[in-house]
């Protein structure tokens, strides 16, 4: 069964330190991944998808298939980055399958 | 644009009871799809509809149904309401389906409460 995973329901690091989300995943075929955002009080976000291999506010995710992992890095935390993270797999056409999320909080 | 809109915010219902929660997609979007999620959980798939039909279901019992109308507002209805069934509901629109438009566009979701 597609699945995936958030080993950190918690992650906190100081301003300017880098930062490491993980997030594995386990899929039978090519698979497309996401990370979505949702800051405090507003709704869930597209953050950035692999297939774009963008940077958005800094943060890169690169699909590693030989580990099955998508982890989301940023090199230098800002105190805005913190906020829940949602890592997502996409099934079929249109399901998405999330991970169990983990919470950023970026210390002053 | 106001983004995908969700009516009402906040409901509590007591068990037993059937529950209707709506959602307006982002104009010129045609499929709609509703997650659950629990608390400390990431939201959950439950339907997926595209041009007002069924394009995919989770793992949810029959309690819970839903539609989309011509205007591809749609609805999630829950019957036999449970304690379980308290979550937040998001609806997600997009373009289309298919990977190429796989962008899902969330509203902020209604807290549901079951007494």
């Amino acid at each position: 069964a597609q699945r995936v995973t958030q080993p950190e329901k918690l992650l906190s690091v100081f301003k300017g330190a880098p930062v490491e989300l993980k997030c594995n995943y386990s899929y039978s075929g090519s698979p497309e991944l996401f990370w979505y955002v949702q800051y405090s009080r507003q709704r869930l976000q597209l953050l950035l998808r692999h297939i774009s291999r963008e940077s958005i506010k800094g943060f890169t995710a690169d699909l590693n298939k030989g580990e099955t992992s998508f982890h989301l890095k940023k090199p230098f935390a800002q105190e805005e980055d913190s906020a829940m993270y949602y890592c997502a797999l996409l099934q079929g056409a249109q399901k998405l399958v999330f991970g169990q999320g983990t919470r950023l909080t970026i210390n002053p | 644009d106001a983004g995908v809109t969700q009516s009402p915010t906040h409901l509590i219902k007591t068990r037993g009871q059937h529950v209707t929660l709506r959602c307006s997609p982002i104009s010129g979007h045609k499929s709609v799809s509703w997650y659950q999620q629990v608390l400390g959980q990431g939201p959950q798939f439950i339907f997926q509809y595209y041009e007002k039909e069924e394009r995919g279901r989770g793992n949810f019992p029959d309690r819970f149904s839903a539609r989309q109308f011509p205007n591809y507002s749609s609805e999630l209805n829950v019957n036999a309401l449970l304690l379980g069934d308290s979550a937040l509901y998001l609806c997600a629109s997009s373009l289309a389906q298919g990977r190429l438009n796989t962008e899902a566009f969330f509203g902020q979701g209604t807290r549901l409460t079951v007494v």
